[in-house]
């Protein structure tokens, strides 16, 4: 099966660590644009890191210098790394696969999600 | 660039067409645009890319339309499973705020 499984969400405290990893099966995460999207409680979506390829990633500004997406090839694996967290931090967090360019980059695989508690 | 979706809350009954508008604050090549679908609990589905085009398995009653900041998504004939917030998006990145489609 293609999917794309995520896990490694949890409570945290306020500036703490946490990494996510997602997991794919039925395609290489090396041939495709993979995202992060979080989602807080009640909220919209936001598109929050990119990986093009391991050295062109981007970060949106409310994570910048705090979070740092990486993969794995050997396992088929994204990850996000999240330092210093915040409560604004809590989401659920979505990685997602690029359909390349024929899809304009839209997002044609997600994950089920992983929950992100910051809390005292 | 900005996406604006309206309205933010669309109340419809069964059967009735839904029109749901996004508009981008910024010239944008008609092949970046894509609609997506989110239900309670579950992650977003992607409806629509390349402004009209749908995605595998998309029933047609769904199409996309627009070009340049103006772009919409139709559902000619709703049913009660499409009941649910609908997302633009843009390159691959940025989303709009969503518009909530609720049972009239």
């Amino acid at each position: 099966d293609v999917q794309l499984v995520e896990s490694g969400g949890g409570l945290v405290h306020p500036g703490g660590s946490l990494r996510l990893s997602c997991a794919a099966s039925g395609f290489t995460v090396d041939g495709h644009y993979m995202s992060w999207v979080r989602q807080a409680p009640g909220k919209g979506l936001e598109f929050i890191s990119a990986l093009y390829r391991p050295d062109l990633t981007y970060h949106t500004d409310s994570v910048k210098g705090r979070f740092i997406v990486s993969r794995d090839d050997a396992s088929n694996t994204l990850f996000l790394q999240m330092n210093n967290l915040a409560v604004d931090d809590t989401a659920v967090y979505y990685c997602a696969r690029g359909g390349g360019y024929t899809y304009g980059y839209a997002f044609d695989l997600w994950g089920q999600g992983t929950l992100v508690t910051v809390s005292a | 660039v900005v996406l604006t979706q309206s309205p933010d809350t669309l109340s419809l009954s069964p059967g009735e067409r839904a029109t749901l508008s996004c508009r981008v604050s910024q010239h944008l090549d008609s092949i970046y645009l894509a609609w997506y679908q989110q239900k309670p609990g579950h992650p977003p589905r992607l409806l629509i890319y390349g402004a009209s085009n749908r995605a595998t398995g998309i029933p047609d009653r769904f199409s996309g339309s627009g070009s340049g900041t103006d772009f919409t998504l139709t559902i000619s004939r709703l049913e009660p499973e499409d009941f649910a917030v609908y997302y633009c998006q843009e390159y691959g990145s940025t989303f709009g705020q969503g518009t909530r489609l609720e049972i009239k």
